[in-house]
């Protein structure tokens, strides 16, 4: 049972334009919310994360939205630049339950051309 | 300062044959995991370690996962008899533990195939 889900693989995206990578989720109980990136052969590095007394957080050109009532977050990367290419990680924590382990999705693999 | 370390970084065994990865954690953090990333899959978690409590195994796929955390620091990995579906890389994370505020730093991995 996948209870984080990237439904898409992959996304591309001309250099200066927004990107929009998005993530659905079916606990409820997930209270903590990350995107890491992952380059090839390194390990995933944390982007930016939202907690879910919030539905938005922005740090420079990255936002995540969180949609409690649709089970549902986004990042938005905007403008999206080269260097952003990598695949991206949703993933969410029950952090008073289940202590600090993160449930990942799928990862979506994002291309920025220039 | 060092970030978290694995060893070996690369590992061909033997399909059958016993195999142990290493993990180092950032100096000071308190706690530990273990995520694996078979071919185009999401990173699945494994175990995890927090201080003195007793881990999480929940997420080990058989009993011939384990994993032991010495001195609160170093962690070892280890699969018995291994089987092709354990080829993965295997990534250890450490986080000083905070509540709501933490964030997981990810070694390199160990890449593991059997052959």
């Amino acid at each position: 049972d996948q209870q984080v889900k990237q439904n898409s693989p992959s996304l591309s995206v001309q250099e200066g334009r927004i990107s929009i990578l998005n993530c659905d989720y079916t606990n409820s109980m997930f209270d903590y919310f990350l995107w890491y990136k992952k380059y090839p052969a390194e390990g995933p590095t944390f982007l930016i994360s939202i907690s879910s007394i919030k539905d938005k957080n922005e740090d420079g050109r990255f936002t995540v939205f969180l949609n409690k009532s649709a089970k549902h977050l986004s990042l938005h990367i905007v403008p999206s630049q080269p260097g952003d290419s990598a695949v991206y990680f949703c993933a969410a924590s029950e952090t008073y339950n289940q202590g600090g382990k993160l449930i990942f999705g799928q990862g979506t693999e994002l291309s920025v051309k220039p | 300062g060092a970030g978290v370390s694995q060893s070996p970084s690369n590992k061909v065994t033997e399909k059958g044959k016993d195999v142990e990865l290493r993990c180092d954690p950032i100096s000071g953090h308190t706690a530990l995991y273990w995520y694996r990333q078979s071919l185009g899959q999401g990173l699945e978690f494994l175990i995890y370690f927090q201080g003195n409590s007793a881990p999480d195994k929940s997420g080990l796929p058989s009993d011939r996962f384990s994993a032991e955390r010495t001195g609160g620091s170093v962690s070892t990995l280890t699969i018995q008899r291994t089987q092709q579906e354990d080829s993965a890389v295997y990534l250890c994370a450490s986080s000083l533990y905070r509540g709501l505020d933490y964030e997981q730093y990810f070694g390199p991995g160990t890449r593991l195939t059997v052959t």
